[in-house]
């Protein structure tokens, strides 16, 4: 069984770095078949996605975060990470990693979710 | 971008009631990218429905989707107790790839 488990500081302050890292168990981040991703969810609102990426190489992100964010992947721990930069009070934030599924070309929907990490920037 | 606007935002309802959620888009979308998920405090999203209509893997016969273009439903018969959550609709673009998620409607208990 697919299981997804992110980590990290729980704690960034303003203009730092948020750093997340999702481990991945039951199933390899190298398989061709699958996109790996991150949603975020601020405190009191909606879900908002981040970003995906493909072990490939391919990567895409939410154009309201794109010049912040770097999605980078670690095979040999079957890990992927999340790096945003100059980070304010909205990016608080319970930070979800993720699976899109569907068809390689067109990943509709996330069919698994880690439990999810709470990051606060404040300093 | 394509929105999602969910309604109703908050809904009452007792067990054993049939609830029906609402999610409109603002311009069409192909029901392939359509997707609800339930959402409980304090836990990961869970995956409903895809394809608009497909339920996923585990999920009880009572939620079932439906739905075309802008108007797409999500109905759960006979409300069980651990029904009472936010559900959230949410479609994906191919060009350019991403996805946008409504707002949320909140069932809670009557």
């Amino acid at each position: 069984q697919l299981q997804l488990q992110e980590s990290g500081p729980g704690l960034v302050k303003p203009s730092e770095t948020l750093s997340l890292t999702c481990t991945v168990s039951g199933g390899s981040i190298s398989s061709s078949s699958y996109y790996w991703g991150w949603v975020r969810q601020p405190p009191g609102k909606g879900l908002e996605w981040i970003g995906n990426f493909h072990y490939s190489g391919s990567v895409y992100y939410n154009p309201s975060l794109r010049s912040r964010v770097t999605i980078s992947v670690d095979s040999s721990k079957n890990q992927f990470s999340l790096r945003l930069t100059s980070v304010t009070a909205a990016d608080t934030a319970v930070y979800y990693c993720a699976r899109p599924n569907g068809l390689i070309t067109a990943p509709f929907y996330f069919d698994s979710w880690g439990q999810g990490t709470l990051v606060t920037v404040s300093s | 971008e394509i929105v999602l606007t969910q309604s109703p935002v908050t809904l009452s309802l007792s067990p054993g009631e049939r609830a029906t959620l609402s999610c409109r888009a603002s311009q069409s979308v192909t029901s392939t990218s359509l997707a609800w998920y339930q959402h409980k405090a304090g836990q990961a999203p869970r995956l409903l429905i895809y394809g608009a209509s497909s339920r996923a893997t585990g999920i009880p016969d009572r939620f079932s989707g439906s739905g075309s273009g802008t108007e797409f439903t999500l109905t759960i018969n006979r409300l069980e107790p651990e029904d009472f959550a936010v559900y959230y609709c949410q479609q994906y673009d191919r060009s350019p790839p991403g996805y946008t998620f409504g707002q949320g409607t909140k069932l809670e208990i009557k």
